[in-house]
């Protein structure tokens, strides 16, 4: 089976920051690979698919890169409303552990 | 608007069972593959189990293999979870979600707010 891993585990940033999120397949997946946010209480949402496409709706200050092994998340300026936790994703199946973004 | 509704979550005890269900509306429901994503409390996201559109395919993460069983009635927009000889750690908020078929990529576009499974003696 692939694993997925992500780090940071958690970061502290502030409103505005840069943020960058890494994730790494343990064998190649191409490009399929999506990432969500989850905020406490809440289901996951969608953020991006294939890697780097941006779902419907959601704001451009997010965007996703890579292929094969390793991805990257970025959140170009951090808002008050990012503040969640972000999972990678093997498309179809296994999440990554998750990287919990809290302010600084 | 795109809906899916959990139900049948509850308190259980080790090695009973539960069947759990997802009430879809607002997409042709017999057009999509779904999925079952549980999340223990406290932790991450946990890939449960998949059914294709037609119920050709159907997948499960090796931890519910032989004890969980995925259905679904397109006549009824209905998914479901049959679980068996529950566990403690199968303890979790269990949320169905649609699988992005426009795209063919894997992904999870539409998820219901999930129904709580406790097993506890």
């Amino acid at each position: 089976d692939i694993q997925m891993t992500q780090s940071p585990s958690s970061l502290s940033a502030s409103v505005g920051d840069r943020v960058t999120i890494t994730c790494r397949a343990s064998q190649s997946i191409s490009s399929y690979l999506n990432w969500y946010q989850q905020k406490p209480g809440k289901a996951p949402k969608l953020l991006i698919y294939a890697a780097s496409s941006l779902q419907s709706g959601v704001p451009s200050r997010f965007s996703g890169s890579g292929s094969g092994t390793d991805f990257t998340l970025t959140i170009s300026s951090l808002q008050p409303e990012d503040f969640a936790t972000y999972y990678c994703q093997q498309s179809y199946s296994a999440f990554g552990p998750g990287t919990k973004v809290d302010i600084k | 608007e795109v809906q899916l509704v959990e139900s049948g979550g509850g308190l259980v005890k080790p090695g009973g069972s539960l069947r759990l269900s997802c009430a879809a509306s607002g997409f042709t429901f017999s057009s999509y593959s779904m999925n079952w994503v549980r999340q223990a409390p406290g932790k991450g996201l946990e890939w449960v189990s998949s059914i294709s559109s037609s119920s050709s395919y159907i997948y499960y993460a090796d931890s519910v293999k032989g004890r969980f069983t995925i259905s679904r009635d397109n006549a009824k927009n209905s998914l479901y979870l049959q679980m068996n000889s529950l566990r403690a750690e199968d303890t979790a908020v269990y949320y169905c979600a649609r699988e992005d078929s426009d795209t063919a990529m894997g992904a999870f576009d539409y998820w219901g707010q999930g129904t709580l499974v406790t097993v506890s003696s």
